[in-house]
């Protein structure tokens, strides 16, 4: 049964900061691995998503990484910002609708 | 566009009440998905559908029942409402095509915060 573990479920940076952001999976047949944000009281929105060939997506100052191998994404904020703060997750695309969800790592970037 | 849209944004019910959650979604996709998220947990499947007339069961399913009568529309129903069911509600869609495994990604609503008494 594939689990979502994410690592840490706080922080907080001052802004500027880089910041890198853990999630792992026990099972690697994957379809891809997705990190949504999630501001207070509301939905998720898709920042990045990597397809399980994929090694790295980029947008912005966005960058995920995934390795299946050993069952890790990271993603990565350069120069983090206050409106960077919210909560982040990854899921795990095991199948036509499975998406097994982390709980989340709650960023906090301070001004 | 709307996207995805889900009513009510709250809602507050007495235990064995029943209510319906609504979703609806504009992008002409195939797949719909109610989830519950609990204070510091994922998100957790309730229900799925594949296309109207086709639903089935996700990892919670207990206390709730769906339709898709329309590719629009995918309601969640409550009935008997218990305070285990206190949770926000979120209602995804995705394109749902075979081909389309490795990049097809699920687009969220709102959500419904739901207090039950």
């Amino acid at each position: 049964k594939q689990e979502v573990t994410q690592i840490p479920a706080a922080l907080s940076v001052p802004e500027g900061e880089n910041l890198v952001l853990n999630c792992s999976f026990t099972d690697s047949a994957i379809y891809n691995l997705q990190w949504f944000r999630q501001d207070p009281g509301k939905g998720l929105t898709s920042l990045l998503l990597i397809q399980s060939s994929q090694r790295e997506q980029t947008s912005g100052r966005l960058n995920a990484s995934l390795d299946k191998s050993s069952g890790r994404s990271t993603l990565y904020i350069a120069a983090s910002q206050p409106g960077d703060s919210a909560t982040y997750l990854c899921a795990a695309k095991g199948g036509t609708y499975k998406y097994i969800f982390g709980t989340g790592t709650r960023l906090k970037v301070l001004a | 566009n709307a996207g995805v849209t889900q009513t009510p944004k709250f809602r507050i019910l007495k235990i064995g009440q029943s209510m319906t959650l609504q979703c609806a979604q504009d992008m002409n996709h195939n797949y719909m998905y109610w989830y519950r998220q609990d204070p510091g947990m994922g998100l957790k499947l309730i229900y799925y559908s594949v296309g109207a007339g086709i639903t089935d069961k996700g990892e919670v399913p207990n206390g709730y029942n769906v339709s898709r009568s329309t590719t629009e529309d995918f309601p969640l129903r409550l009935e008997l409402a218990a305070p285990s069911q206190t949770s926000v509600y979120f209602c995804a869609s995705s394109y749902g095509s075979l081909r389309l495994l490795d990049t097809d990604t699920q687009y969220f609503g709102p959500g419904t915060r739901l207090t039950v008494l």
